[in-house]
């Protein structure tokens, strides 16, 4: 089993709806998670970072931490073509180092 | 602010030679990363570096070797390269224990 999972994609959502994103992770102890945005070629860029459970709010993105699921998930509300792209989570189970999940590939459709 | 910063952007080498990437992370960030990232592919953690001492190591070939120098740039060495290692490398930075920042990243064909 992989440490972090997600579902690849494609996602397509139209321009204005919401677009969920899930992730698991199967580190129990693990106590930071990330979401980063990729665009194709580029370096990931840091969206959101949640370290408690519940729900955390930044613009149109929200985080969304289960800890006792082992589940976090990102929201984007009033989402844009410019949103496009393939998010990436990230769980730092042990401060040492990052591990990321496949991504999912979103298309926000105009 | 100032940025990790990766060199080169573009490397083309071919099989069996050797090739040298080049990280300088974030001022004050005492910790570096090295990712590979195949096209497609989700980044793959390779070698983790506190304070100069390799702290983590992923899924780093034996033909691959990394280290952090006194001024707290690290260097990633690959040797007799093969086709697939062509793929691009991401070095980040953090300090310890907060946010991992990127660099831009250095694309490595093997022809």
């Amino acid at each position: 089993q992989k440490e972090v999972e997600q579902n690849s994609g494609p996602l397509s959502v139209p321009e204005g709806a919401i677009a969920s994103l899930n992730c698991t992770y199967s580190d129990r102890g693990s106590q930071s998670f990330f979401w980063y945005r990729q665009y194709s070629g580029k370096s990931p860029e840091l969206i959101m970072s949640i370290y408690s459970n519940g729900d955390k709010e930044d613009g149109r993105f929200t985080a969304q931490l289960n800890k006792a699921s082992q589940y976090v998930s990102l929201l984007i509300r009033d989402s844009q073509p410019s949103d496009s792209a393939t998010y990436l989570c990230a769980v730092n189970p042990n401060n040492n180092d990052m591990r990321f999940g496949a991504g999912t590939r979103l298309t926000v459709k105009p | 602010a100032a940025g990790v910063i990766q060199s080169p952007r573009h490397l083309i080498k071919e099989k069996r030679e050797t090739a040298t990437l080049k990280c300088y992370p974030i001022p004050r960030h005492d910790t570096v990363y090295w990712y590979q990232q195949g096209p497609g592919q989700d980044p793959q953690f390779l070698i983790s570096f506190y304070e100069k001492m390799q702290s983590d190591k992923g899924s780093i070939p034996d033909r691959f070797s990394a280290q952090q120098f006194s001024d707290y740039h690290s260097e990633l060495n690959m040797s007799s390269l093969e086709l697939g290692d062509s793929a691009l490398y991401f070095c980040a930075s953090s300090s310890r224990g907060n946010t991992i920042y990127f660099g831009e990243g250095s694309w490595l064909t093997v022809v």
